[in-house]
């Protein structure tokens, strides 16, 4: 059973526009999240990430919002960059599970030039 | 500059046949991972450890396993490779000095099983 879902598996945008990735989770464990970014033929590489203690965090043009009453959480990519097109995972973590990341499917963020 | 590297990064076998994948980090991190990534499943744990003799399973362990015998390496070994096991395998190391830490991964290995 996914714990971390992704709904969306594409998503394209104008360059300069605002890019909204969004994800789910269904387990109340989860206390910190994660954003991988992914380019073909390459691993994941660290994004940008929340605690469950804030719900927001920004990283230049990257934020990350999170609602712990909805289990659910975005980035927000301003502006948009051809740069960004990527796949885009969202990751979940539980204290009590140390370091593993449940990952969700993925989004596929196609920025237009 | 630290890396983790897997090799081959690309692989084709045959039902039946053993495959072992290669994992090496430089970083000197205790904890290491196995991850396959599948359309419509993200990334999926296989196995982890958290320091040298130490290994443990994760969410799709079946038919795999792995061994730690020094802090860089964590070889995966498919003892009797399926179609099933066709798939893009990432390996990944993270530190163990806090709660939270992020994963570096390697470049992924593709293999196909026939």
């Amino acid at each position: 059973d996914q714990q971390v879902k992704q709904n969306s598996p594409s998503l394209s945008v104008q360059e300069g526009r605002i890019s909204i990735l969004n994800c789910d989770y269904t387990n109340s464990m989860f206390d910190y999240f994660l954003w991988y970014k992914k380019y073909p033929a390459e691993g994941p590489t660290f994004l940008i990430s929340i605690s469950s203690i804030k719900d927001k965090n920004e990283d230049g043009r990257f934020t990350v919002f999170l609602n712990k009453s909805a289990k659910h959480l975005s980035l927000h990519i301003v502006p948009s960059q051809p740069g960004d097109s990527a796949v885009y995972f969202c990751a979940a973590s539980a204290r009590t599970g140390a370091n593993n990341l449940f990952f969700g499917t993925g989004t596929r963020l196609t920025v237009i030039p | 500059d630290a890396e983790i590297t897997q090799s081959p990064r690309h692989k084709i076998t045959e039902t039946g046949r053993q495959v072992t994948l290669a994992c090496h980090q430089t970083w000197n991190h205790n904890n290491m991972f196995w991850y396959r990534q599948d359309l419509g499943h993200g990334l999926r744990l296989i196995h982890y450890s958290y320091g040298v003799q130490d290994t443990n399973k994760g969410e799709v362990s079946d038919g795999y396993s792995v061994s730690r015998s020094n802090t860089e390496d964590l070889p995966l070994t498919l003892e009797s490779a399926a179609s099933s096991q066709t798939s893009v395998y990432f390996c990944a190391s993270s530190e163990s000095n806090g709660p939270y830490n992020e994963q570096f991964f390697g470049p992924g290995t593709r293999l196909t099983v026939l």
